[in-house]
């Protein structure tokens, strides 16, 4: 079965400090890995879109990267802000061709103390 | 470019009851998939459209059911609400052609079935 995990499903981090959120799946033959943030009560904010055969992508403060063997990523964000606060989801697409369906992990919820 | 966008935000319905949800898309996004997100079960995938046509399901029952219009706006449907359908509904559009398409979320419908 095709799952997606995030651990831990909380963090709490003082601001200025970097960090990385992790982002675990089964099955290596993924097409593209998209990271993003969810504030509470809104939609989904893409951050980070990492195509099955690069390694990583690096966006501002935010640099992911993308480990198939392994079936790892992690959200690297440095110098956090308070702003950066949300849960962050990463999601998998594997499938056919045309095949838009996202499977996502559950979040990790992100807390920075100013 | 204006994003996706979702009408009505939010819904409170009586069980029993239907209701639709409308999605537009991103300019030039031809697909448009719709996920519902519960605290317990997280975002779950119900079906992608692209061009008028259901390209995609997900494990939901027939109560949910959608549609695409020519201009690529979509429509979800669940007929005889249960309690268990109050959750947040987004929708999603991407180009939905190739293998790294992008999906970018709109602020999603919250629906609360009394």
């Amino acid at each position: 079965k095709q799952e997606v995990t995030q651990i831990p499903a909380a963090l709490s981090v003082p601001e200025g400090e970097n960090l990385v959120l992790n982002c675990s799946f089964t099955d290596s033959a993924i097409y593209n890995l998209q990271w993003f943030r969810q504030d509470p009560g809104k939609g989904l904010t893409s951050l980070l879109l990492i195509q099955s055969s690069q390694r990583e992508q690096t966006s501002g403060r935010l640099n992911a990267s993308l480990d198939k063997s392994s079936g790892r990523s992690t959200l690297y964000i440095a110098a956090s802000q308070p702003g950066d606060s949300a849960t962050y989801l990463c999601a998998v697409k594997w499938g056919n061709f045309g095949n838009e369906k996202l499977t996502f992990g559950t979040g990790t919820r992100l807390t920075i103390i100013p | 470019k204006a994003g996706v966008t979702q009408t009505p935000r939010y819904l409170i319905k009586t069980r029993g009851q239907q209701v639709t949800l409308s999605c537009s898309p991103i300019s030039g996004h031809r697909s448009v998939s719709w996920y519902q997100q519960t605290p317990g079960q997280g975002l779950q995938f119900l079906f992608e459209y692209f061009s008028e046509t259901q390209r995609n399901k997900g494990n939901f029952p027939g109560r949910f059911s959608g549609r695409q219009f020519s201009n690529s706006r979509s429509e979800m449907n669940v007929s005889t609400l249960e309690l268990g359908d109050s959750a947040l509904y987004l929708c999603a559009s991407s180009h939905g052609q190739g293998l790294n398409n992008e999906q970018f979320f709109g602020p999603g419908t919250r629906l609360t079935v009394l």
